[in-house]
């Protein structure tokens, strides 16, 4: 299984609204990343976690809050977020080697 | 920190050419190098992984190589068809932080 599974696929969501991100991966890789994608733009890091502990977090504003609750999981809680954060949120994970990724959650603020 | 550049920007090539793509870092000092295939709207796919160790990685039309020390990677592809085209993105991976190139936009014309 070389599979990491992001839902929901698709997020609409008000500026005033909390929503969360959900990334699970059995590969028992270890690091896992989210990034930010905008359209016709490469993926821009966003944070990763390494042994469930956030080893990397690229400025990213409070609005954005990533959690990993286990070694399969890692979620991105979003809270007041703004309409230039709408874009599409990749998760990878690695264990030292290839990085795979997930299909990516669609995120629109309106 | 890691910068990466990949070009061109965009290519269109009539079926069955072969073509390749460019991928240059500024820092040598990386763990691995991947390329990934990305279609509009979705996830990334893995094509070809080069460890910083290795020279070249083949994968059916797909042949990778890597030059460290002067901080360039191609990937070639033998025998275009439609169903390559697609953005195809370099990554370079220096300890936990992986960095994208902006990507190499590719249309083959039946």
């Amino acid at each position: 299984d070389t599979e990491v599974t992001q839902t929901p696929k698709h997020l609409v969501m008000g500026m005033t609204n909390k929503k969360s991100l959900k990334c699970e991966q059995h590969m028992g890789h270890r690091a896992m990343y989210w990034y930010k994608q905008k359209a016709k733009k490469p993926p821009e890091l966003m944070f990763v976690y390494s042994y469930e502990k956030l080893s990397i977090n690229e400025s990213v504003p409070s609005r954005f809050s990533p959690e990993c609750p286990n070694s399969s999981l890692l979620n991105l809680h979003l809270h007041a977020l703004q309409p230039e954060d709408s874009a599409l949120y990749l998760c990878a994970s690695s264990q030292g080697n290839e990085a795979f990724f997930g299909q990516g959650t669609r995120l629109t603020v309106v | 920190k890691q910068e990466v550049t990949q070009i061109p920007a965009a290519l269109s090539v009539p079926e069955g050419e072969n073509l390749v793509l460019n991928c240059s870092f500024t820092d040598s000092a990386i763990y691995n190098l991947q390329w990934f295939r990305q279609d509009p709207g979705k996830g990334l796919t893995s094509l070809l992984l080069i460890q910083s160790s290795q020279r070249e990685q083949t994968s059916g039309r797909l042949n990778a190589s890597l030059d460290k020390s002067s901080g360039r990677s191609t990937l070639y592809i033998a025998a275009s068809q439609p169903g390559d085209s697609a953005t195809y993105l370099c990554a370079v991976r220096s300890g936990r932080d992986m960095r994208f190139g902006a990507g190499t936009r590719l249309t083959v014309k039946p």
